[in-house]
């Protein structure tokens, strides 16, 4: 099993520019995350998806948006980047079965210029 | 105020050392408390979950958990270099690992 995945590795963007963050798993998991990661202020929940077709917000949901189409894949599109979304970025997954767990992907490092 | 206070670092001992790590919360309906590491340019990984107050060994990683004070810790026993890494808590209103609200993560270093 890959795990979790997550691509590009790193993005520089222009301001205003969009983009989407890919991420993808192979462990058949029911929940998907999205968190940012920021100096001094830990991990944020953007947005969670509870099975395919299924999403909603997290703690810092503006400027993102998610679409859940398949179990494997949870893309996060940033549709007018802002310097406030330079960040890295974590897509996460768990298993209804064992909700203790829940797998971090590597992180995609984003700069907005 | 933030949810959950960590306290940021660094924080650097030597090898051996027993390390010990704080959160404190605001919000009492907080009910299940978790560790993870998280390595350089890594994402974060499980070392512990609980939801009861009290304490929970694994190995030489032991989590204490006081829900009166609202007050959790974790305990590093005989730390080693590889246990170099950024330690954060989190915590959840509802059962498992779903919704999460993390502190902002102790940035330890074990010196050999």
């Amino acid at each position: 099993n890959a795990g979790v995945t997550q691509t590009p590795k790193f993005q520089v963007l222009k301001t205003g520019q969009s983009m989407t963050l890919q991420c993808a798993q192979d462990m058949n998991h029911e929940y998907m995350s999205w968190y940012r990661q920021d100096p001094g202020m830990g991990l944020r929940l953007i947005h969670y998806s509870v099975g395919a077709g299924i999403t909603d917000q997290g703690e810092v949901p503006n400027g993102y948006n998610v679409s859940r189409s398949t179990t494997e894949d949870f893309p996060l599109r940033l549709l007018s980047a802002a310097p406030s979304q330079t960040s890295v970025y974590f897509c996460a997954s768990l298993s209804q079965g064992n909700q203790e767990t829940q797998y971090f992907g590597p992180g995609t490092r984003l700069l907005v210029l | 105020q933030k949810e959950v206070e960590q306290d940021p670092g660094p924080l650097s001992v030597p090898e051996g050392a027993i390390v010990s790590l704080n959160c404190t919360y605001s919000n009492s309906a907080f009910q299940y408390f978790m560790w993870y590491r998280q390595y350089s340019r890594k994402g974060p990984e499980l070392l512990m979950y609980t939801y009861s107050s009290g304490n929970k060994e694994d190995g030489r990683f032991t989590a204490q958990v006081d829900k009166s004070s609202k007050y959790i810790s974790l305990f590093i026993r005989d730390s080693q270099p590889s246990d170099s890494a950024t330690y954060l808590c989190a915590m959840s209103f509802i059962q498992g690992a779903q919704k999460l609200v993390f502190g902002q993560g102790t940035r330890l270093t074990i010196n050999p």
